[in-house]
């Protein structure tokens, strides 16, 4: 199983939205709307924000938001903050199995 | 409140074994998912396998198939990540992390350094 496609980096101004693409396949992305993305500070776990595509857990904020179409899923982020400056990557079931991306670098300039 | 807490750093030789022990808290192992995923210094994240405690079942990448092997004790709450034939690829942090349901997960350990080196 392939590594999803995440671009390298993305650099936003404060206040500024910003969008994360990650490609896939129809054997995972496209296949199944059990796309997830995860926040990922240094050194620390990563946090999930969004699950099945689009849905938010409770307590994340709704400046995060997340959508997909066709074999390519997207996270945007809204309203910019220097606390968004963090690794992300996305995930995807394929097939009772789990194939994540090569991570974004998100900068807050 | 949900815990997952990890056993602690090792360091083993290459062709070692290593078991790491995940013990979950405020929820009942059983009735869920538990997924281990492993980051190398500086790399992405990479998923290595899941199993549902309640039944036991397993499902495992093909990267690891053979070398990895993921088990629980619903009695003590705790799920394990045993990996074998360990080589110096295999230095990372080692996660465990619960599926909400839908292959998402929400709650991760805070991780366990296996260093590997001769």
């Amino acid at each position: 199983q392939s590594a999803l496609t995440q671009p390298a980096s993305v650099s936003g101004s404060p206040g500024q939205s910003i969008t994360i693409s990650c490609s896939g396949t129809s054997s995972d992305v496209g296949g199944y709307n059990y796309v997830s993305w995860y926040q990922q500070h240094p050194g620390k776990a990563p946090k999930l924000m969004i699950y099945d595509v689009s849905n938010r857990p409770s307590g994340v904020s709704n400046r995060f938001s997340g959508s997909k179409s066709g074999n390519t899923a997207s996270l945007t982020i809204s309203g910019l903050q220097a606390e968004d400056e963090a690794d992300y990557y996305c995930s995807s079931y394929a097939s009772s199995t789990v194939v994540f991306g090569g991570g974004t670098k998100l900068t807050v300039l | 409140q949900v815990q997952l807490v990890q056993s602690g750093a090792e360091v083993k030789k290459p062709g070692a074994s290593v078991k790491v022990s995940c013990k979950a808290s405020g929820y009942t192992l059983a009735y869920y998912a538990m997924h281990w995923v492993r980051q190398a210094p500086g790399q992405r994240l990479e998923w290595m396998g899941w199993i549902n405690a309640g039944n036991g079942n397993t499902k495992y990448s093909h990267r690891f198939q053979g070398r990895v092997t993921i088990t629980s004790d619903t009695s003590a709450s705790t799920a394990y990540m045993e990996l074998s034939s360990l080589r110096s690829e295999d230095t990372a942090i080692y996660y465990c992390a619960r599926d909400l349901g839908d292959w998402g997960f929400d709650y991760w350990g805070q991780g366990t350094l296996v260093t590997v080196s001769s």
